[in-house]
């Protein structure tokens, strides 16, 4: 069963508290990307991945942190730098072979509150 | 903003009815998608339609596209409660150059959405 998972599905966080949100495929992906949305709002992009050890800032990076040390896993850290990370975090991938499609696969997503 | 916006924000009607969907946005684009988001769910792809492209269908959803008013349409025709969601519309305008590849990522860019209700 092909897909790309994300857990926990819920995550609780103490202030000044980092936090590891995990996202797995098996796609065969290069490309990875971790969005955050907020009630109302439409997808902000934080960090994308092309390649492994290689990613990118997005609009809003700060007070997170991604790793790509295998082609299938994108996790995210969210750091006690991050001053309002109560969200809802969503992953996705994509393939390069096919980039002028772009079409994103996404996970089932992390809600993250911070207590 | 890059980023295209919905309009209406909030959609309902009943069962059978015909859901339209508009999306508005700034700058040319290379292609232009629909996602779909039912409550606390990841994203799940609907349709795209390339910038040379005016009017694409799949299954009951059409999709129209007018580059000269930066403008896309999503229609869902005989909708069904199980439609209930949020219906997000997606440019990709930036490309992104991948190292050592010689190929290019496409950057989407989302808007607010629309919250369709299916009453039945």
């Amino acid at each position: 069963d092909g897909g790309i998972t994300q857990s926990p599905k819920y995550l609780f966080r103490k202030e000044g508290q980092n936090v590891t949100l995990s996202c797995e495929q098996n796609l065969n992906h290069d490309a990875m990307y971790w969005y955050r949305q907020d009630p109302g709002q439409g997808l902000r992009l934080i960090y994308y991945s092309q390649i492994v050890n290689d990613f990118q800032k997005g609009d809003i990076a700060e007070g997170y942190s991604v790793s790509r040390e295998k082609k299938e896993s994108f996790p995210l850290t969210v750091t006690s730098a991050q001053k309002n990370p109560t969200a809802f975090y969503l992953c996705a991938s994509s393939t390069l072979r096919d980039t002028i499609t772009d079409t994103q696969y996404f996970g089932p997503g992390t809600r993250l509150t911070v207590l | 903003s890059q980023q295209g916006e919905e309009d209406p924000q909030a959609l309902s009607i009943q069962e059978g009815e015909n859901a339209t969907m508009n999306c508005s946005y700034k700058t040319s684009i290379n292609n232009l998608q629909w996602y779909r988001q039912n409550s606390g769910r990841g994203l799940v792809h609907l349709i795209l339609i390339r910038s040379n492209e005016r009017e694409k269908h799949s299954g009951r959803l059409r999709v129209t596209l007018d580059t000269s008013k930066k403008s896309s349409s999503l229609l869902i025709t005989a909708s069904r409660a199980a439609d209930t969601a949020s219906y997000f519309c997606a440019t990709v305008t930036l490309f992104l150059p991948v190292a050592d590849r010689g190929s290019t990522l496409g950057r989407l860019y989302f808007g607010r959405g629309t919250q369709l209700t299916v009453w039945p």
